[in-house]
């Protein structure tokens, strides 16, 4: 069964340039999240999706923002990147809408703007 | 969601019991308590969940306290691979928010 892939792995962008990161979801979950982890702040919430809708947003700015297509799979773009968006981003996969079951999370997408 | 205290860091021995302590005082009656591990440079992997009974698995047991107050996690024979940072976190199972509120969680170092 293959796991949560979050693609690429690895990017390198610079400043003012907007980039866009892909998860695809174990099959048959319909809930998608997207974390971002620094070493200063730690794991925090972006956003979360269920059947293309957005459910839930953490306290990011609008730089951020994300989409579910109708086969589950999402996608997060980050506009006009500034140095502090570097960090490592995590997409996490649910099996329904409610987190009776746990989350599986991806790798990960290691995004260094220079 | 309730917030949790852990400890900053622990050690263990390889081939000993490893037992993480949660505090999460503020618990509602409908909250779970989630753990969950990172190992250095991959996503965080899910270990186990409960509400008010203890739980084991595969990977681990979880002990909560009768008040609901406090958890415990518990790897039954640690191995070098389980040195992670571990994170405890409570929140409603159901409803319409998926969101996880990570803590700094505990660095658990598996000594040989």
């Amino acid at each position: 069964k293959a796991g949560v892939t979050q693609t690429p792995r690895y990017l390198i962008k610079t400043r003012g340039q907007q980039v866009t990161l892909s998860c695809s979801p174990i099959s048959g979950h319909r809930s998608v999240s997207w974390y971002q982890q620094t070493p200063g702040q730690g794991l925090q919430f972006l956003f979360e999706y269920f059947s293309e809708t957005q459910r839930n947003k953490g306290n990011f700015p609008g730089r951020f923002s994300g989409r579910q297509f109708s086969n589950s799979r999402s996608e997060m773009n980050v506009s006009t990147l500034e140095l502090g968006d570097s960090a490592l981003y995590l997409c996490a996969s649910s099996l329904a809408g409610e987190a009776y079951y746990g989350y599986t999370f991806g790798s990960g997408t290691r995004l260094t703007v220079v | 969601d309730a917030k949790t205290t852990q400890p900053t860091s622990m050690d263990c021995a390889e081939g000993r019991a490893a037992n993480l302590p949660c505090n999460h005082s503020t618990i509602s009656g409908n909250e779970y308590v989630y753990w969950y591990r990172q190992i250095h440079s991959q996503g965080p992997q899910y270990i186990i969940h409960g509400l008010k009974n203890n739980e084991t698995n595969e990977m681990a047991s979880l002990i909560i306290t009768e008040d609901r107050k406090s958890s415990t996690l518990i790897l039954p024979h640690a191995t070098l691979r389980d040195t992670a940072v571990y994170y405890c976190i409570v929140r409603v199972g159901g409803g319409a928010t998926n969101k996880l509120i990570f803590g700094t969680g505990t660095l658990l170092a598996v000594q040989p």
